[in-house]
């Protein structure tokens, strides 16, 4: 079941603006992912947050989370064209024991238009 | 990252007919597989939980009978849509559990006619 929701659901921007993305939740976490799916594709990992982090980078990704509001955001800058995705977040609850059990977020998709 | 190889990518079956999906570990050995199922412009949904040498775990509101899960090995797990109708045409995607993050194949897209 799905327990996150994602805001925006969709996301129209032009190349090198910033996106930002935002996330919430329903229970405890161990941590949390956020995964990119092209259309039709596979989903592929971005970046990973632990409950006890903060915020985080990866190149031109920032992640923060929020423990105390159940909320992340995920912030993309100086968008390119190639960006165009959906984006997930997804949590790891410690009530689903050592599986990898993700629970996804609705998801937002971006467009990044040239 | 790890890979996981999923196939096929398309299939088209006839309703009633049996369509079988499978999902390979490639460089690592997955004790514990995903398969999900994912609307058009919607979040994944996860069907069952996939456990090597047991039988699988279903989510609430999955037929078992409807969607059989093998895994009979640590690198294979197959999913069998038993006598697909159209209502099941959808994309699955099956992931192998890494130590932090999944691993995802690249998607099967059915569509039952």
């Amino acid at each position: 079941s799905q327990q996150g929701e994602e805001d925006p659901q969709a996301l129209s921007i032009q190349e090198g603006e910033n996106a930002t993305m935002n996330c919430s939740y329903k229970t405890s976490i161990n941590n949390l992912q956020w995964y990119r799916q092209n259309s039709g594709r596979g989903l592929v990992h971005l970046i990973l947050i632990r409950s006890n982090e903060r915020e985080k980078h990866s190149g031109r990704l920032r992640v923060t989370l929020d423990t105390s509001k159940k909320s992340s955001s995920l912030l993309i800058t100086a968008s390119r064209a190639a960006d165009t995705a959906s984006y997930f977040c997804a949590t790891k609850s410690p009530l689903t024991g050592g599986y990898n059990k993700l629970i996804f977020g609705a998801g937002t998709r971006l467009a990044v238009h040239p | 990252g790890a890979v996981v190889s999923q196939h096929p990518s398309r299939v088209i079956c006839k309703s009633g007919t049996s369509v079988k999906i499978e999902c390979r570990s490639l460089d690592f050995q997955a004790t514990t597989m995903f398969w999900y199922r994912q609307f058009p412009k919607q979040s994944l949904m996860l069907m069952a939980t996939s456990n090597e040498g047991s039988k699988a775990t279903y989510e609430q509101g999955v037929e078992k009978d409807k969607f059989l899960i093998n895994h009979a090995s640590l690198t294979l797990s197959t999913l069998t849509v038993t006598s697909a109708h159209p209502e099941d045409s959808s994309f699955y995607i099956c992931s192998g559990d890494g130590n932090t993050e999944a691993f995802f194949g690249q998607g099967t897209r059915l569509t039952v006619v």
